[in-house]
């Protein structure tokens, strides 16, 4: 099974500021990563697929990179509606699908 | 637009059965693979199972694997799981989600339902 590390595990900024949000993979899952965001109370929502591809609707200001290992999801300039949890997910070789332990961007 | 919507769970003692169900719109469900993720009180994302768009192929978290059965009723547009013997580890909130890719095995979740919690105690 795929161990998926975020880091860190919060982040306190705020609005207009730059969120650099790390994840680790235990071994090489090529660019099969998503990153989702999860408000309290409601489903997570898909942001980034396959490593850097914006799914539909997700404003250009989140971005994805990386390959093999080490991933980062970057929020350019953080919006009020953008603090939230924010897991990675990877797809390699599944089952099982594995997702990261999260991280809390946080004002 | 998609919506799922999931029902059915509840609290229930250790070793007894439930079955959660999720009730598709807004898009082809029979062409759509399905999930289930589940996320404990204050804990995060998990998934449990997966089913390919026409119930052929099933896959599941090993900690689940003969308790629990995933399952699809494509002329209602409904998925289903079958949870028996449950533990006070299950204890979760169960969410269905649809897979990105058509006939689904792509393995990312691009829409997500609100939820379903089931509660495990005695």
């Amino acid at each position: 099974e795929i161990v998926l590390t975020q880091s860190p595990a919060s982040l306190s900024l705020s609005p207009g500021e730059r969120a650099t949000l790390s994840c680790r993979a235990s071994q090489s899952v090529s660019s099969s990563l998503a990153w989702y965001q999860q408000k309290p109370g409601q489903g997570p929502r898909l942001l980034i697929y396959d490593a850097s591809n914006r799914a539909s609707g997700i404003p250009v200001r989140f971005s994805g990179s990386g390959s093999g290992t080490d991933f980062t999801l970057t929020i350019s300039s953080l919006e009020p509606e953008d603090f939230a949890v924010y897991y990675c997910q990877q797809r390699s070789n599944w089952p099982p699908l594995t997702f990261g332990g999260g991280t809390k961007v946080e004002i | 637009q998609v919506q799922l919507v999931e029902s059915g769970g509840g609290v229930v003692q250790p070793g007894r059965s439930l079955r959660l169900s999720c009730a598709a719109s807004g898009f082809t469900f029979s062409i759509s693979g399905m999930h289930w993720v589940r996320q404990a009180p204050g804990k995060g994302l998990e998934w449990v199972a997966a089913i390919s768009y026409d119930g052929s192929k099933k896959y599941y978290v090993d900690s689940v694997k003969g308790r629990f059965t995933i399952s699809r009723d494509n002329s209602k547009n409904t998925l289903y799981l079958q949870m028996n013997s449950l533990r006070a580890e299950d204890t979760a909130v169960y969410y269905c989600a649809k897979d990105l890719g058509v006939g689904g095995r792509y393995g990312y979740f691009d829409n997500w339902g609100q939820g379903t919690l089931v509660t495990v105690s005695s």
